[in-house]
């Protein structure tokens, strides 16, 4: 079965920027649908975007919460997935957890491969 | 507050049976597939059930889900220790761009 890893976390001040990655393997990377899911601490979880294939036009959705100051991205030469983010704040404290969508279980929503997650401190 | 909701607390005895209530609306549950998430402790979540009712394979048969109009269940059969850990429920929203997770039960086997 596929494996994800991610990496990047670690401790950003309010208003700072960090970069996740998220390194795939055993599986065709550019055939999946990519999703972030983070769990703030003792929390549950929360969706907070995909990035599609390029079959699909490679496109990005996010959360309300994250509009506009995350970005998803790909890199399917490296089979790796991204999330870039900015203007952090303090609420963003999380475990992020990268996933597929649906790549062995055909349906929307279903987070069928999961990283180990890498956690985030936006604290000052 | 998420716009599904969950017991927040669930448990059991070995070999007893137990169910996990998702409630929502018809803009999510009523209208969208639902999914089950089993998170162990200190692990990532894994996918229990998705589609309303199937389960990935690896998954014991003793894990069921249902939906009816705007709620959903999770059933555990012959419950055992290793059940023990958090459930998460979701599902599609009309009125968002992605799924919407129920706040999660914590299931004790005592």
């Amino acid at each position: 079965e596929g494996q994800l890893v991610e990496s990047g976390g670690g401790l950003v001040k309010p208003g700072g920027s960090l970069r996740l990655s998220c390194a795939a393997s055993v599986f065709t990377f550019s055939n999946a649908w990519m999703t972030w899911v983070r769990q703030a601490p003792g929390k549950g979880l929360e969706w907070v975007g995909r990035i599609k294939t390029d079959t699909y036009g490679g496109t990005t959705d996010y959360a309300a919460p994250v509009k506009g100051r995350f970005t998803i991205s790909r890199d399917d030469s490296k089979n790796t997935l991204y999330l870039q983010m900015d203007s952090l704040k303090t609420e963003d404290t999380a475990v992020y957890y990268c996933t597929t969508e649906g790549y062995y279980h055909d349906s929307p929503w279903a987070f069928d491969i999961w990283g180990q997650g890498t956690m985030v401190t936006v604290s000052s | 507050q998420s716009v599904v909701t969950q017991p927040p607390s669930a448990s059991g005895t070995p070999g007893q049976w137990v169910t996990i209530s998702c409630s929502g609306s018809s803009s999510n549950i009523g209208s969208n597939y639902v999914y089950w998430y089993q998170q162990l402790p200190g692990t990532a979540p894994k996918l229990l059930i998705y589609r309303n009712n199937q389960r990935p394979s690896g998954v014991p048969a003793r894990f069921s889900g249902s939906r009816s109009g705007t709620s959903a269940s999770l059933a555990i059969s012959g419950l055992r220790s290793e059940d023990e850990g958090d459930y998460f429920c979701a599902s599609g929203d009309a009125s968002l761009s992605g799924p919407v997770f129920g706040g999660g039960t914590k299931l004790t086997v005592l």
